[in-house]
């Protein structure tokens, strides 16, 4: 058990929709990192938040938003979903998101656009 | 783009045989390279990075700056290092990750 928590572990919703994943990361760790894994394009780092601030940014599409609150979990707001946002999402969380540093892995929530 | 590629989707090997897993690079400065794995049914781990320079469970990654490349070995392969590994590469505080490879260690 890495200590990082989402939920839920399954999700499945309706094209147009709107959903929130959560992620809970180790106790200390600062940094909250979310990632989307899907059959055609492997694991691509969508976004990294550190102690509540947006610090680094990647292929993450204009529909979806993330936060990372005071208390350090952080939320992953997907909308108007599309069938192509099928896919497992992980959250990971580090100690100080520095590049170096382990990064623990959640278990993942898996979402299904139908 | 910079980015890392594991040419190989699935490497199937016998118990006892050498694995190697591919990784290259593209990226002019100095990398910051992981390996990360994935067991079936586990969450995705830390396997070894490459400013470490250590074996865990066997395997060995060297970083090769000539060939741009990182690759995965260990000498003797055993069935519980069946799994997805994923070679990774670290910079601007982004963890970016290759395809991945799934290798099964056939008994």
């Amino acid at each position: 058990d890495s200590g990082v928590t989402q939920t839920p572990k399954h999700l499945i919703t309706a094209t147009g929709q709107r959903v929130t994943l959560r992620c809970s990361p180790r106790s200390g760790d600062l940094s909250v990192y979310w990632y989307q894994q899907s059959l055609d394009q492997g694991l691509q780092f969508l976004i990294q938040y550190y102690n509540g601030e947006e610090r680094a940014k990647g292929n993450i599409l204009e529909r979806f938003s993330a936060q990372q609150f005071p208390d350090l979990h952080s939320e992953l707001n997907l909308s108007s979903l599309e069938l192509g946002d099928s896919a497992l999402y992980f959250c990971a969380s580090s100690v100080d998101g520095a590049v170096d540093t382990e990064a623990f892995f959640g278990q993942g929530t898996r979402l299904t656009v139908v | 783009a910079q980015r890392v590629t594991q040419p190989e989707k699935l490497l199937s090997v016998f118990k006892g045989a050498p694995v190697e897993l591919k990784c290259n690079y593209s990226y002019s400065g100095s990398p910051e390279l992981f390996w990360y794995v994935q067991y079936s049914r586990q969450r995705l781990q830390l396997l070894l990075r490459h400013i470490s320079r250590e074996s865990i469970k066997g395997f060995t990654a060297d970083l090769n700056k000539g060939e741009t490349s990182f690759h995965l070995k260990k000498p003797f392969a055993q069935e519980e290092d069946s799994a997805m590994y994923y070679c990774a590469w670290a910079a601007g505080n982004k963890l970016t990750f290759g395809g991945g490879t799934r290798v099964l260690v056939k008994p």
